[in-house]
């Protein structure tokens, strides 16, 4: 398979945990994106990766949430001290360059639910 | 967030009907794409569209980037049973650079035999 893979696809949470989510993007797509969509809303953006460097960041990513690509290949998405709020899927998508010109594709979704 | 307006919400056709969907925004896109999404799974990208006045077919989808890069629309010809989803408009904001895809709330289609 040579999409973009999320692990885990399910996660199941108490409140105040720490959660991690993994990415592996396409190979050799230097751009990586995480989104984060809610029942009935269509996806919200996050953060994006160029190689590994982060170069924009949601008012929507609160200091509670970090995102990484050390090596500029897969990346983390690690939320702390979990609220019920952050419930949701949150989907990981990987472009071979910008937008304006090329595509974004999508991996299936790492599902989050915090009880 | 910034969210695009998407209409309908929701289609109830009968196979082999044709389909409409369209995404209006206040803001200049410089890119749209459109996005199926089946229940519990990531978006699957349908067409791309990079020009304004720009119309892609893919297969018997046809997607049209609006003149005033404000608007788009799908079209979905002869329907059939797998083309039940939810289908997803998205552009690209062009200030400063920013690569952030805004989605709109997206189209559930459902197809009846």
């Amino acid at each position: 398979d040579t999409g973009v893979s999320q692990d885990p696809r399910h996660k199941i949470t108490k409140r105040g945990q720490n959660v991690t989510f993994r990415c592996d993007p396409i190979s050799e797509h230097n751009r990586l994106y995480w989104y984060r969509q809610t029942l009935g809303q269509g996806p919200e953006f996050l953060t994006y990766f160029q190689n590994e460097a982060q170069l924009e960041k949601s008012r929507l990513l609160s200091d509670r949430f970090s995102a990484e690509r050390p090596k500029g290949s897969f990346s983390t998405l690690e939320i702390q001290r979990t609220e019920q709020g952050d419930s949701a899927m949150y989907l990981c998508a990987s472009s071979p360059r910008g937008l304006g010109g090329n595509t974004i594709y999508f991996g299936e979704g790492s599902w989050l639910t915090v009880v | 967030g910034q969210q695009l307006n998407q209409s309908p919400q929701s289609m109830f056709i009968q196979e082999g009907e044709d389909v409409s969907m369209n995404c209006t925004s206040s803001s200049i896109f410089n890119t749209w794409l459109w996005y199926k999404q089946d229940p519990g799974e990531g978006p699957v990208l349908l067409i791309a569209l990079y020009k304004a006045g720009e119309l892609t077919s893919n297969g018997r989808l046809t997607a049209q980037f609006g003149i005033t890069r404000k608007d788009s629309f799908l079209n979905i010809s002869a329907s059939i049973p797998s083309d039940v989803g939810i289908y997803f408009c998205a552009g690209q904001e062009t200030q400063g650079g920013s690569e952030k895809l805004v989605f709109g709330k997206g189209t559930k289609l459902t197809v009846n035999p």
